[in-house]
């Protein structure tokens, strides 16, 4: 099966200053990469996602890398807000159609 | 309306009751899925259903038992829990999981957050 795994787990940034949040994944037929953020007692919420076909996209301050080949996809915010910290899962669909989630990060932006 | 609907939103129950969690989304996705998270960790699959048939049990102890009535609702029965069940537990569906769709993604549900004492 698939195995995602994410670092860091705890991410503490000034704010307006850039956060990076990065997993990989074992199964080359994944084919999709959702990213959740989960505040403190809140479901998780898409934020952003990308296909196996696109290597970048981008949406206001926040932006997904992929690169394929080395079977890793990043997370990267802009000019931090304090209103993004929170827990951030990525995610993989495999092969087989399931989802399987990295071990989340903990992001905290300092006022 | 493109929301999945959970209740309750908190559920208090003791290791002898037996409760239901409902789930119920009216966007015509087809795949229901059941997860268990606890505090600042990943949620867990539980369960699967696609058209309405159960297709993954990730070997969920007996105590838990999912239900499909029809396309909208599913249900979790709870029975003869133990405190370290306590967790949130999340409903969330997708269009289908069997075939390349448009949109790929989860919806979640807002959770129920049980407690067992």
């Amino acid at each position: 099966g698939e195995n995602v795994e994410q670092h860091p787990s705890t991410l503490s940034v000034q704010e307006g200053d850039s956060a990076v949040i990065k997993c990989t994944y074992s199964d080359s037929a994944s084919n999709y990469f959702p990213w959740y953020k989960q505040e403190l007692g809140k479901r998780p919420q898409l934020i952003i996602d990308i296909r196996s076909n696109v290597g970048e996209k981008k949406d206001q301050r926040i932006a997904v890398t992929l690169n394929k080949t080395a079977k890793h996809f990043s997370l990267h915010i802009t000019e931090t807000q304090p209103e993004d910290s929170a827990v951030y899962f990525c995610a993989a669909r495999s092969g087989g159609n399931q989802f399987y989630f990295g071990t989340g990060t903990s992001l905290t932006v300092i006022p | 309306d493109t929301e999945v609907t959970q209740t309750p939103k908190h559920l208090v129950m003791g290791m002898t009751n037996k409760k239901s969690l409902k789930c119920e989304q009216h966007m015509g996705h087809r795949a229901m899925y059941w997860y268990k998270q606890k505090a600042k960790k990943p949620p867990e699959l539980m369960f699967v259903y696609s058209y309405e048939k159960l297709s993954i049990n990730e070997s969920v102890p007996s105590r838990f038992s999912p239900e499909c009535p029809n396309s909208s609702l599913l249900n979790l029965h709870l029975h003869a829990l133990q405190p370290e069940d306590s967790a949130l537990y999340l409903c969330a569906s997708s269009q289908d999981m069997r075939t390349a769709t448009t949109n790929y993604g989860y919806t979640f549900g807002s959770g129920t957050r049980l407690t067992v004492v």
